[in-house]
């Protein structure tokens, strides 16, 4: 079974300060890996995915994520935050050999401080 | 990129009575779609794996009988909400996946707003 861990229910960052949010999965094989951010009430928008390849990847709005296999970990980063970034962020797990339904993180609540 | 909707965005509706939710792949066929579950400042709980022409797997916990899962189509599944109560009350996500390079991608809908009185 796939499962996935965000250890950070939230974070509090400055406007302009970089941005680091942790996920940490747990699967047999190779999984596909994504981010996804939600503003309040609204449905879920994708910001990156890893399938395989280049390791480190890039998103829209400015975010990367990079995949380590020695630590089951798919980071999400961002240099420098705006205060639209402030949202609920979540990170999900899926495979093809899983009938490519996802499991989802708890998520991590990000407010921007100006 | 593709599109999913849903439909209603929100709905009320009195204890005791029925809801059918609707999730369509706009431009995309989907043989599979998923529905989730989210309460209120919490995560994603998917309840089902919607399956064109055959029935619906549902996630451990989640009653079938409760949540009646159609998928009629190749671009059109349906989840009606049972005998509704305030407890059901959440926010409904479908997805359909679509293959995406080396992978899949997730579409997902807007989510329909549930409110039982």
């Amino acid at each position: 079974a796939q499962s996935v861990t965000q250890p950070d229910i939230h974070i509090t960052v400055s406007e302009g300060a970089s941005l680091e949010l942790r996920c940490n999965y747990s699967y047999g094989a190779t999984p596909y890996l994504f981010w996804y951010v939600q503003s309040p009430g609204q449905g879920l928008q994708l910001l990156l995915k890893y399938f395989s390849g280049d390791t480190l990847v890039q998103g829209i709005k400015g975010f990367e994520a990079e995949f380590k296999r020695s630590q089951s970990s798919f980071n999400l980063r961002k240099p420098s935050v705006h205060w639209s970034d402030a949202a609920e962020y979540f990170c999900a797990v899926g495979a093809q050999a899983a009938g490519n339904k996802l499991t989802f993180g708890g998520g991590t609540r990000v407010l921007v401080k100006p | 990129g593709a599109v999913v909707s849903q439909h209603p965005s929100w709905v009320i509706c009195k204890s005791g009575t029925s809801v059918k939710i609707e999730c369509r792949s706009l431009d995309f066929q989907a043989t599979t779609m998923f529905w989730y579950r989210q309460f209120p400042k919490q995560s994603l709980m998917l309840m089902a794996t919607s399956n064109e022409g055959s029935k619906a797997t549902y996630e451990q916990g989640v009653e079938k009988d409760k949540f009646l899962i159609n998928h009629a189509s190749l671009t059109l599944s349906t989840l009606t909400v049972t005998s509704a109560h305030p407890e059901d009350s959440s926010f409904y996500i479908c997805s359909a996946p679509e293959v995406a390079g080396d992978g899949y991608e997730q579409y997902f809908g807007p989510g329909t707003r549930l409110t039982v009185t």
